[in-house]
């Protein structure tokens, strides 16, 4: 079963525009980790923001923030005011476990393609 | 942020050869590496989880014979893909997690490009 769901495998949004890539994830865990990636076509893989299962309030990281429903189990990234430099692939992920007791691994989605139009 | 490199970034090699990806942390010890690999416009499979001084963990249907993972040292861990295939060209991703961090954010390499022609 798919345990983290991206369901726009593409989305266009204006330059200077705000934009909602949305993310679902299945789990059993209590304590987990939703992270979120960009891919340019280079193929590396940039980290822009992360979200902990306990914590209480949505992530953010500049532009970037992460709209976390901890009982809907969805983990939306947020990008305000886009830029041309923003077109790219995102993924979510998720990391299941604990970091300190080993066992853990993080899975991603199938990911979102994003263009920023001029 | 830490860093990971990963060499080499093309590689090409003729149908039965053996490859191998190797995978560094320069500026952290990372005791657990993961192996990713990505099919052209699509997401990213972890293959195995390389721990150090240990044998590697295996994903469900990931060919643990095919896909040989050393993890000798702190900072290195090793892909070796043995009697390469058409079939095994993909994009290989390796990352590491800084334990002294609190996200477990994966710390990613510039991936490795193979192609088996």
């Amino acid at each position: 079963a798919q345990k983290i769901t991206q369901t726009q495998p593409g989305m266009f949004v204006q330059e200077k525009e705000a934009v909602t890539l949305d993310c679902t994830y299945d789990t059993s865990d209590p304590s987990y980790g939703l992270f979120w990636y960009k891919q340019p076509s280079s193929g590396e893989m940039i980290f822009l923001i992360y979200q902990g299962s306990y914590d209480q309030q949505n992530a953010t990281e500049g532009r970037y923030s992460l709209n976390f429903q901890k009982a809907r189990k969805s983990a939306n990234l947020v990008i305000s005011a886009s830029q041309l430099g923003d077109s790219a692939m995102y993924f979510c992920a998720m990391r299941e476990g604990r970091i300190d007791t080993g066992g853990f691994k993080t899975i991603f989605g199938a990911g979102t393609r994003l263009f920023v139009k001029a | 942020g830490a860093v990971v490199s990963q060499h080499p970034s093309w590689v090409i090699c003729k149908s039965g050869t053996s490859v191998k990806i190797e995978c560094r942390s320069l500026d952290f010890q990372a005791t657990t590496m993961f192996w990713y690999r990505q099919f052209p416009k699509q997401s990213l499979m972890l293959m195995a989880t390389s721990n150090e001084g240990s044998k590697a963990t295996y994903e469900q249907g990931v060919e643990k014979d095919k896909f040989l993972i050393n993890h000798a040292s702190l900072t290195l861990s090793t892909l070796t893909v043995t009697s390469a295939h058409p079939e095994d060209s993909s994009f290989y991703i390796c990352s590491a997690i800084r334990l002294a961090g609190r996200t477990g954010e994966l710390f990613f390499g510039e991936g490795s490009r193979l192609t088996v022609l």
